[in-house]
């Protein structure tokens, strides 16, 4: 039982670059999410989808683009990494993404741009 | 504006004794809220939640108190374990929400527990 799997964990990019942080569940879940985690700012949602073909922005979307060919997978991408980009990527899905609903997360990676 | 609000960064508490985390928010439209325990190098863990038509959830070691006057929760663990060591974050959301779950965090707290 996979969960939500993100890979990779660790990356080091140079301003400027782009790149894709990949995020795949298991569970059949319908929503997924990106949120990125800054010291004391918490989690902030970055862009989301209630279903594949389906995706709106979150709280902080400049800079990152997603899209949601299937249920299973949701990739963020970076278009042009910039060092505000500095900070750890959580994936989360839940079955219908209703407000009562818990998330599950994935183990995160660490993005760091020089 | 910061809507969910945790003021404590850090708590140390002994093993045995009671841990309490507190989180406060501003949105009166907020009525379901969760707590999430993170370890270092892994993905937040759901723990434990409660609807605004309750004030108290219990779930073992763990119980939530909701205060919807003063808009304010807390999370009372009892008895701390070594085990408890983790960054918890506090978390809510709306029903009013009507397109995917837009869950609103806190800061996180860090919690330690001495053995």
């Amino acid at each position: 039982n996979a969960g939500v799997t993100q890979t990779p964990k660790f990356q080091v990019l140079k301003t400027g670059q782009s790149m894709t942080l990949q995020c795949a569940q298991d569970m059949n879940h319908e929503y997924m999410s990106w949120y990125r985690q800054d010291p004391g700012m918490g989690l902030r949602l970055i862009h989301y989808s209630v279903g594949a073909g389906i995706t709106d922005q979150g709280e902080v979307p400049n800079g990152y683009n997603v899209s949601r060919s299937t249920t299973e997978d949701f990739p963020l991408r970076l278009l042009s990494a910039a060092p505000s980009q500095t900070s750890v990527y959580f994936c989360a899905s839940s079955f219908l993404g209703t407000a009562n609903e818990k998330l599950f997360f994935g183990s995160g990676t660490q993005l760091s741009v020089l | 504006d910061q809507q969910v609000k945790q003021n404590s960064p850090s708590l140390s508490v002994q093993e045995g004794r009671i841990s309490i985390l507190n989180c406060d928010y501003t949105n009166s439209m907020f009525d379901y809220f969760l707590w999430y325990k993170k370890y270092p190098a892994e993905g937040p863990t759901f723990l434990i939640s409660i609807s605004s038509i309750k004030d108290k959830n219990e779930d073992g070691r763990f119980t939530v108190f909701l205060n919807k006057s003063a808009k304010h929760l807390s999370l009372h663990i009892v008895p701390s374990q070594p085990g408890d060591s983790a960054v918890y974050f506090c978390a809510a959301s709306g029903v009013y929400q009507t397109s995917g779950s837009r869950l609103t965090f806190g800061e996180g707290t860090q919690l330690t527990v001495n053995p």
